[in-house]
């Protein structure tokens, strides 16, 4: 039973450009959601977070989007540098538990071409 | 701050055999969790240890155990190892309040042979 869904495994785009990368989730009870970026042999680095209550986030370049009647989020990189290409990770919680539990999504690897 | 940090980085094991894995949270962090990372099955939570006490256990066998002692560091112990144990064991930290972040560590790469 996959809660948290990454639909697209790759995503290829050109430097400069937008990179849009989409989760989807099953569980209402999730509240807190988060994306993670992640380099081969280390372990996943923190990008952004939002919470249930806003329905967008923005550090940087970084952007999230929160559609909770569509159970969706989206993080949007702008512009997109060689730098980014790594694997991308959406995860959930039901933080109302103050739970130190994440659900993965099974990642999207990003390619950005110079 | 230092990060967090797994030792070993790398481990070979036999089927059979059983292992211990280590986690040092970020300075003041006082909550860890375990996570599993195989091509197939992606990450998966193992648990959650928070001021010494198990707080939350994910889906798998009894083999997998862990625990926490009064400093925050955290151990997990793989008993009776299977060529499915083979993974990369992510260990995270986080401060314990409602609205932190967990921040990984680098992985313990396990290899069952």
């Amino acid at each position: 039973d996959q809660q948290v869904k990454q639909n697209s495994p790759s995503l290829s785009v050109q430097e400069g450009r937008i990179s849009i990368l989409n989760c989807d989730y099953t569980n209402s009870m999730f509240d807190y959601f988060l994306w993670y970026k992640k380099y081969p042999a280390e372990g996943p680095t923190f990008l952004i977070s939002i919470s249930s209550i806003k329905d967008k986030n923005e550090d940087g370049r970084f952007t999230v989007f929160l559609n909770k009647s569509a159970k969706h989020l989206s993080l949007h990189i702008v512009p997109s540098q060689p730098g980014d290409s790594a694997v991308y990770f959406c995860a959930a919680s039901g933080r109302s538990g103050n739970t130190g539990k994440l659900i993965f999504g099974q990642g999207t690897t990003l390619q950005v071409k110079p | 701050k230092a990060g967090v940090t797994q030792t070993p980085r790398y481990l070979i094991k036999t089927r059979g055999q059983q292992v211990t894995l280590s986690c040092s949270p970020i300075s003041g962090h006082r909550s860890v969790s375990w996570y599993q990372q195989t091509p197939g099955q992606g990450l998966q939570f193992l648990f959650e240890y928070f001021s010494e006490t198990q707080r939350n256990k994910g889906n798998f066998p009894g083999r997998f155990s862990g625990r926490q002692f009064s400093n925050s560091r955290s151990e997990m112990n793989v008993s009776t190892l299977e060529l499915g144990d083979s993974a990369l064991y992510l260990c995270a930290s986080r401060s314990g309040s409602s609205t932190d972040t967990q921040y990984f560590g680098p992985g313990t790469r396990l290899t069952v042979l």
